[in-house]
C-alpha cells in the first residue's frame, strides 16, 4: 500500500490477556520500529528491525513483550497478560535506506 | 533511553505569529528530523537535515542543522490554526547499519484564531 498500516486501530483488553498488534510496512523499506506512546508523551523506542539482520530490542520493557517481523515485511507485535500500564498507542514505523520514517496511525490499546 | 532535550514543551499563541522551538543533545548527530503530529495520527515527517549547519525551508517551515551537530531548530512563521498539534524533533546516528532515531519529547502547539 501506499502507507503503514496498522491494525487494529484500536484494542481494549483485559488484564491478563494476550494482545497482538500488526503492522504492514510500505512495500520496500527495509527498516521497521515499533514505537509506545503514552498519552501526552514522547515516543518510546520498543524495537527495531533492519533486513535480515537481528532485530535491536533493547527498548522492549519487559519478556512479556516480543515481536516479529515475517518474511521481511510484516510485523506482529506481541503482549503477553496485558497489564494496565500497557495502556498507550503503539505507532510502528518504516523507513527505506536514505530517509526518515513513516508512520502508520497506531493502535489504541486499553487494558482494562 | 536516550532522549534530546526539546523545548518549549507548549505553546500557545495567536494566529499570524511566528513560532521557534529547538532541540538540544549531548551527542553528534549525523541526521536531524522534524515530525508533527496530529491527534490520532502517527508523526508526519516534516524537515529532514543532512548536513552541519544546513537551513532548509518547507513553505512557512524552516529548520537549521546546528553548525555542532549538537542542536536543530524550527520555526514556522505566521502561525495557521492548522499549524496545531505537537511537534517532535529526531536526531539519527546512522551508526553502522544502525538508524533508530532518538527522540524529544515534544513541543505541543496551541492556535488562537
Amino acid at each position: 500500500g501506499a502507507g503503514v498500516s496498522q491494525s487494529p486501530s484500536n484494542k481494549v483488553t483485559e488484564k491478563g490477556k494476550d494482545v497482538e498488534l500488526r503492522c504492514d510496512p510500505i512495500s520496500g523499506h527495509t527498516a521497521l520500529y515499533w514505537y509506545r506512546q503514552s498519552l501526552g508523551q514522547g515516543l518510546e523506542f520498543l524495537i527495531y528491525f533492519q533486513g535480515n539482520s537481528a532485530p535491536d530490542k533493547s527498548g522492549l520493557p519487559s519478556d512479556r513483550f516480543s515481536a516479529e517481523r515475517t518474511g521481511g515485511s510484516v510485523s506482529t507485535l506481541t503482549i503477553q497478560r496485558t497489564q494496565q500500564e500497557d495502556s498507550a498507542v503503539y505507532l510502528c514505523a518504516s523507513s527505506s535506506l536514505f530517509y526518515g520514517y513513516t508512520f502508520g496511525s497506531g493502535t489504541r490499546l486499553t487494558v482494562v | 533511553g536516550q532522549q534530546l532535550n526539546q523545548s518549549p514543551q507548549s505553546m500557545f499563541i495567536q494566529e499570524g505569529e511566528d513560532v521557534s522551538m529547538n532541540c538540544t543533545s549531548s551527542s553528534i548527530f549525523n541526521t536531524w528530523l522534524w515530525y508533527k503530529q496530529d491527534p490520532g495520527e502517527g508523526p508526519v515527517l516534516l524537515i529532514a537535515l543532512y548536513k552541519a549547519g544546513e537551513l532548509t525551508s518547507n513553505g512557512r517551515l524552516t529548520a537549521q542543522f546546528g553548525i555542532t551537530r549538537k542542536d536543530s531548530f524550527l520555526n514556522i512563521s505566521a502561525s495557521i490554526p492548522s499549524d496545531v498539534g505537537i511537534y517532535f524533533c529526531a536526531g539519527q546516528l546512522n551508526a553502522g547499519n544502525n538508524r533508530k532515531l532518538i527522540w524529544g519529547l515534544g513541543t505541543s502547539l496551541a492556535v488562537n484564531p
